[in-house]
């Protein structure tokens, strides 16, 4: 049990267009999805926490017009990267939590994403 | 200043030998977590620790937590080709914090 998947694992966009990663709980009910952000060869840093029907929490400096989320339901967040530029070019994970399960996470295979 | 400093950075061994990756703060913390993530999938969750002093064994890993419950090692024993992979340590409870991370190569 607790399988997060990612949606697409790997993207490529021109610069100046947006993209969609989605985040799905595929066997339990996520009441938060966090959103993480990986460079080659470092570690996670935590971009923002959603909550089911709220609106999420971004860590300093990460910017909330760029990096839209949404928490529409108990099993989905996506992540919406506006206005792409190449510096956006990471790889970008999720997690999942059940407010059942206690305070560990799940978390997805990840999104390459790609600006040209 | 990095919360969670681990050591070495990038680690690169023969097959059959051991080692030791550590994972160092200056803050104390409830608990704390060891994942490894491989190439082009998320971290997966190795162990967790809650007591100062707490050693976990898994297999050939085994975890300690510091007994002042700021810092936590590693063990591999006879490492194995399948143990490549990026370690990280983690801590928090709402959001996780994690380390720098250590890169594990096992030569076969």
């Amino acid at each position: 049990g607790a399988v997060v998947s990612q949606h697409p694992s790997r993207v490529i966009c021109k610069s100046g267009t947006s993209v969609k990663i989605e985040c799905r709980s595929l066997d339990f009910q996520a009441t938060t999805m966090f959103w993480y952000r990986q460079f080659p060869k470092k570690s996670l840093m935590l971009m923002a926490t959603s909550n089911e029907g709220s609106k999420a929490t971004y860590e300093q400096g990460v910017e909330k017009d760029k990096f839209l989320i949404n928490h529409a339901s108990l099993t989905l967040s996506t992540l919406t990267v506006t206005s792409a530029h190449p510096e956006d070019s990471s790889f970008y994970i999720c997690s999942a939590r059940s407010g059942f399960k206690g305070y560990e996470q799940y978390f997805g295979p990840g999104t390459r994403l790609t600006v040209t | 200043t990095q919360l969670l400093e681990q050591s070495p950075q990038f680690l690169s061994i023969q097959e059959g030998e051991n080692l030791t990756v550590y994972c160092n703060s200056s803050s104390v913390f409830s608990s704390l977590q060891w994942y490894r993530q491989e190439p082009g999938e998320g971290p997966v969750l190795l162990v967790t620790v809650v007591t100062g002093g707490e050693v976990k064994k898994l297999k050939r890993l085994t975890f300690q937590f510091g007994d002042a419950r700021k810092d936590s090692s590693l063990h591999i024993t006879a490492a194995q080709p399948g143990d490549t992979g990026l370690y990280l340590c983690a801590v928090g409870n709402e959001k996780l914090t994690f380390g720098t991370g250590t890169r594990l190569t096992i030569i076969p």
